[in-house]
């Protein structure tokens, strides 16, 4: 069965630190990996990933997939209060309509 | 433009009652998923509708259906409510139903059931 798994499941950490995000996947065919932000209710898209060692910038955030070891990884430097929600985790496979989502990891950043 | 909308926020139902959410997708988009997140297994994949048909369902009981109109807004129904089915219904608009399209989450109904 295609799997998602998160973690660490909850991270609190101070302003200015820098955070680490892991995703690793057990899915077949494998097409992408996708990270989003939810803070209150919507998920807001962060990255899709779907080349292995490319690594995607935005800002403090940044992602790289390793589709060999079947990971991806989340940082984000210099946190502030606004990092703080749950960042998701979601794969999408061929020839799929759907995403599978891991459980996501929740972020707590305190001044 | 005008982003996903989903009706109505929040909805408080007793158990053996049925309901109905609604998701208004972007205008041009043609394909609705459904989602059911709880704190406990995160964001579940229930169906997915483009151009009217469904063409993917997830792992739920026949008391979860749904369905799209011409103008591509989708409902979903549970009946026969279960305290379990409390949950974040969260539908997500794509122009075509895949990730490089890119996926827009509407803000989501909450459903207690009591």
């Amino acid at each position: 069965e295609d799997k998602v798994v998160q973690s660490p499941l909850s991270l609190v950490v101070h302003e200015g630190d820098t955070v680490t995000l892991n995703c690793s996947y057990e899915v077949t065919n494998f097409r992408s990996l996708l990270w989003y932000k939810q803070e209150k209710k919507a998920p807001t898209f962060l990255f899709m990933l779907t080349s292995s060692g490319i690594e995607k910038k935005s800002g403090r955030l940044s992602s790289i997939l390793d589709k060999k070891e079947l990971f991806s990884i989340l940082n984000i430097t210099a946190t502030q209060t606004g990092d703080s929600a749950v960042y998701l985790c979601a794969v999408e496979a061929h020839n799929t309509d759907k995403l599978i989502f891991g459980t996501g990891t929740r972020l707590q950043v305190f001044p | 433009k005008a982003g996903v909308t989903q009706t109505p926020r929040y909805l408080i139902k007793t158990r053996g009652q049925q309901v109905t959410l609604s998701c208004s997708p972007i205008s041009g988009h043609r394909s609705v998923s459904w989602y059911q997140q709880t704190p406990g297994q995160g964001l579940q994949f229930l169906f997915e509708y483009f151009s009217e048909t469904q063409r993917n369902k997830g792992n739920f009981p026949g008391r979860f259906s749904g369905r799209q109109f011409s103008n591509s807004r989708s409902e979903m129904n549970v009946s026969t409510l279960e305290l379990g089915d409390s949950a974040l219904y969260l539908c997500a608009s794509s122009l075509a139903g895949r990730a490089n399209y890119g996926y827009t989450f509407g803000s989501g109904t909450r459903l207690t059931v009591v």
